[in-house]
């Protein structure tokens, strides 16, 4: 079965540019995490969904990150306008989650954004 | 509120060396699952293990030993003749019933294994 697909692997963007990032969940898991990782702030989660829906938000740094979930089978992580400051490993994640805790998170290769 | 502490920010061993990792965890829920993660100097976050705050019983798995205690709230992960192949950041990781389907992660420890 295939795991977590992030795409694209590598973004080299300029300051102001749009970047959107694209995951595939696994099939059957209905959760998905999108998370940043850095040397500075360690690894950050962004928003997670469950069903498709937003539950928290809380961890998207500010109104130029967005996120969406149009089916059980892809979401976007999209900046508009990228800065320098976001250049970070992105990652998508997914779990299945049945009422109780949330079972492992299955991670994808990670997307390594530069913004220059 | 939920927290998981890897104390151990970095740790250096020679191979064949025996080596264990420090997790620790606080949270109010009864049930709850801990986890362990390994993400080798390629990047990508691979699963390693879970387990379930009703089972207390320890788990090998080849040259890897994990050992839970909920008295101590602690879920240590041993490695066992260490291999250059082992270095990686390792992370532990909590997901509660009342952490709305997250996992609270830790921040990592380091693993560097020295031929």
């Amino acid at each position: 079965d295939a795991g977590v697909i992030q795409s694209p692997r590598h973004e080299v963007t300029e300051m102001g540019q749009e970047v959107t990032l694209r995951c595939k969940p696994i099939s059957g898991h209905n959760s998905l995490f999108w998370y940043r990782q850095t040397m500075m702030r360690g690894l950050e989660l962004l928003i997670y969904f469950n069903n498709n829906v937003p539950i928290d938000d809380s961890g998207m740094p500010e109104d130029r990150f967005s996120a969406k979930m149009p089916n059980a089978s892809f979401s976007t992580l999209k900046i508009q306008p990228s800065e320098p400051r976001d250049s970070a490993v992105y990652f998508c994640a997914s779990s299945l989650t049945s009422g109780g805790p949330s079972y492992e998170q299955y991670f994808g290769p990670g997307t390594r954004l530069t913004v220059t | 509120a939920q927290k998981v502490t890897q104390a151990q920010t970095e740790i250096s061993v020679v191979e064949k060396e025996d080596v264990t990792l420090d997790c620790v965890y606080e949270t109010r829920d009864t049930t709850y699952y801990l986890f362990w993660y390994k993400q080798p100097p390629s990047g990508e976050l691979v699963f390693l293990i879970r387990r379930n705050s009703f089972d207390e019983q320890n788990e090998i798995s080849g040259r890897y030993s994990w050992n839970f205690q909920k008295s101590t709230s602690s879920f240590n992960f041993t490695i066992t003749a260490s291999q250059v192949v082992d270095s990686a950041v390792y992370f532990c990781a909590l997901s509660g019933n009342t952490n709305a389907g997250k996992s609270t992660f830790g921040d990592g420890t380091t693993l560097t294994v020295k031929p």
